[in-house]
């Protein structure tokens, strides 16, 4: 079964301050697919970033970067001199790979809470 | 850029009554999907569409749940009788590929409230 975990429920920062948030994920599958989401307070999805199973390299866009890492099965996003406009619950998710549909199973979410 | 719509941003409605979601995916978009989140709670996968049928559904997805392209453009989910657990975020995505592992671009939402 696919699962999706975000054991950081709630993270509380000052602004400028760099901040990570966990995302383990389990799978059988030899292809897979991982994302990020943010939810700001207005309550929509904003696609971030997409992964594949095989793609291990770190990726870096701008003040946020990715740390995939099969070993521990692992996909961090960390962000870099946070600003108040980073607010927002966070949403890590796993897809199946070819031909298996696409359906999104999510984390539970980080809600980061950057302060001025 | 294209994006995804939902009508109406909030639905109101009472215990046993029918209630139909729309949606607009992106216009070349080959894949739909609805997913719900209870508030406070993880968004979760309802079901998926492609090529005129349901390709996968949840456990959520029973028979009170159904899905429909009536036209080209519109995506549209139907609840027969609703429950107060019905109370949700109901969002509507698509994606362009039909392979899995493609991001999928969600609408904002319709806040479904059951009284």
């Amino acid at each position: 079964a696919q699962k999706v975990t975000q054991a950081q429920t709630e993270i509380s920062v000052v602004e400028k301050e760099d901040v990570t948030l966990d995302c383990v994920y389990e799978t059988r599958d030899t292809t897979y697919y991982l994302f990020w989401y943010k939810q700001p307070p207005s309550g929509e999805l904003v696609f971030l970033i997409r992964r594949n199973s095989f793609d291990e390299q770190n990726e870096i866009s701008g003040r946020y970067s990715w740390n995939f890492q099969k070993s521990t099965s692992s996909f961090n996003f960390t962000i870099t001199a946070s600003q108040v406009v980073d607010s927002a619950v966070y949403f890590c998710a796993l897809s199946g790979g070819y031909n298996q549909g696409g359906k999104l199973i999510f984390g539970q979410g980080t809600e980061l809470s950057v302060k001025p | 850029e294209p994006e995804v719509t939902q009508t109406p941003s909030h639905q109101v409605t009472q215990m046993g009554q029918e209630v139909i979601l729309r949606c607009v995916p992106i216009s070349n978009h080959l894949y739909f999907y609805w997913y719900r989140q209870i508030l406070g709670q993880k968004v979760e996968f309802l079901v998926s569409f492609y090529n005129n049928e349901i390709s996968e559904k949840s456990e959520i997805f029973d028979d009170q749940f159904s899905v429909e392209r009536p036209d080209g453009s519109n995506f549209t989910l139907k609840i027969r009788s609703t429950k107060l657990e019905d109370s949700a975020m109901y969002f509507c995505a698509s994606s362009g590929s039909v392979s899995g592992g493609h991001e999928q671009y969600f609408g904002p939402g319709t806040r479904l409230t059951v009284t």
